[in-house]
C-alpha cells in the first residue's frame, strides 16, 4: 500500500533562518506531488505541484521554493523565513493522470518567531 | 482560475442531529473530493465522487456535475464529527480547495 511521510512534525524558527520541510511517498511510483498550506483559518492554499522530477510548478509568488530530487521525495524550503510564513504545511500526492484521489501526508506545524 | 465555495461557513449541533453541507463549483472539474480535518489537522479523504451518490455509513455524498454542486449529508451527528470540512475540485491536475464547513457537535 501507498504511504506518504512529511516531517518534521513541528517547529519553531526565528525570522530569517532557513527552513527545510521533507515529504516522501512510498509504495509508488512517478506520483503527482503537491504542497499546500493552511494559514490561520480555514483555507488551504496550493503553493507548489510537480508533475515529475525537476519539474516545479509555482501558484503563488512568496518567499519559498520547492524541489524534487527524486521521484517520490519533495522538499519545501526557504532561505530565510518571514513572520507570514508561519502556518499548516501539508504534503500530498496523487497518481499521474486526470483527477486521481488526492492524499494528505501527517502536516508540519510552523511557526516563525 | 475555478473558484470553489462552501456553506454554510459555521455549524452547530447537538448530537443526534442531522446536517447537509453544500460545495458549488464555478466551473467544468475533472473531479471532487471531500475531506474531513480533525482537530490535529489532519486531512480524511471522505468521498471521491465526480457525480452521482456514495454513501459510507452515517455519511453520503451526491454530486451533480452538471449543475456544479456537491452536498455532504450528516446523520444522527455524533461529537467526533467536530472539525472543517472541505470539498475539493480538480480543476486539469489541480486540487483546489474550498472555504470549509467548521462543524461543532455538542453532547
Amino acid at each position: 500500500s501507498q504511504t506518504i511521510h512529511q516531517w518534521p512534525a513541528t517547529l519553531v524558527q526565528p525570522v530569517g533562518s532557513p527552513l527545510s520541510l521533507e515529504c516522501t511517498v512510498e509504495g509508488t511510483s512517478n506520483p503527482n506531488l503537491y504542497w499546500y498550506r493552511q494559514a490561520a483559518g480555514r483555507g488551504l492554499q496550493l503553493l507548489f505541484y510537480s508533475v515529475g522530477i525537476g519539474q516545479i510548478s509555482s501558484e503563488v509568488p512568496q518567499n519559498l521554493s520547492a524541489s524534487r530530487p527524486q521521484d517520490r521525495q519533495f522538499i519545501l524550503s526557504s532561505k530565510k523565513l518571514l513572520l507570514s510564513d508561519s502556518g499548516f504545511y501539508l504534503c500530498a500526492w496523487n497518481r499521474q493522470g486526470s483527477g486521481n484521489t488526492i492524499y494528505f501526508g501527517e502536516g508540519s506545524w510552523l511557526t516563525v518567531v | 482560475g475555478i473558484q470553489v465555495e462552501q456553506s454554510p461557513p459555521d455549524l452547530i449541533l447537538q448530537e443526534g442531529a442531522n446536517s447537509t453541507l453544500r460545495c458549488n463549483f464555478s466551473d467544468s472539474v475533472n473531479n471532487l473530493q471531500w475531506f474531513h480535518q480533525n482537530p490535529w489537522g489532519q486531512l480524511i479523504n471522505l468521498f471521491y465522487i465526480p457525480s452521482g451518490t456514495k454513501q459510507n455509513g452515517r455519511l453520503s455524498a451526491t454530486t451533480v456535475a452538471t449543475e456544479r454542486y456537491s452536498l455532504l449529508y450528516i446523520s444522527s451527528s455524533q461529537t467526533t464529527d467536530s472539525g472543517v470540512y472541505f470539498c475539493a475540485a480538480y480543476n486539469t491536475d489541480k486540487l483546489i480547495f474550498g472555504t470549509g464547513t467548521r462543524l461543532q457537535v455538542f453532547p
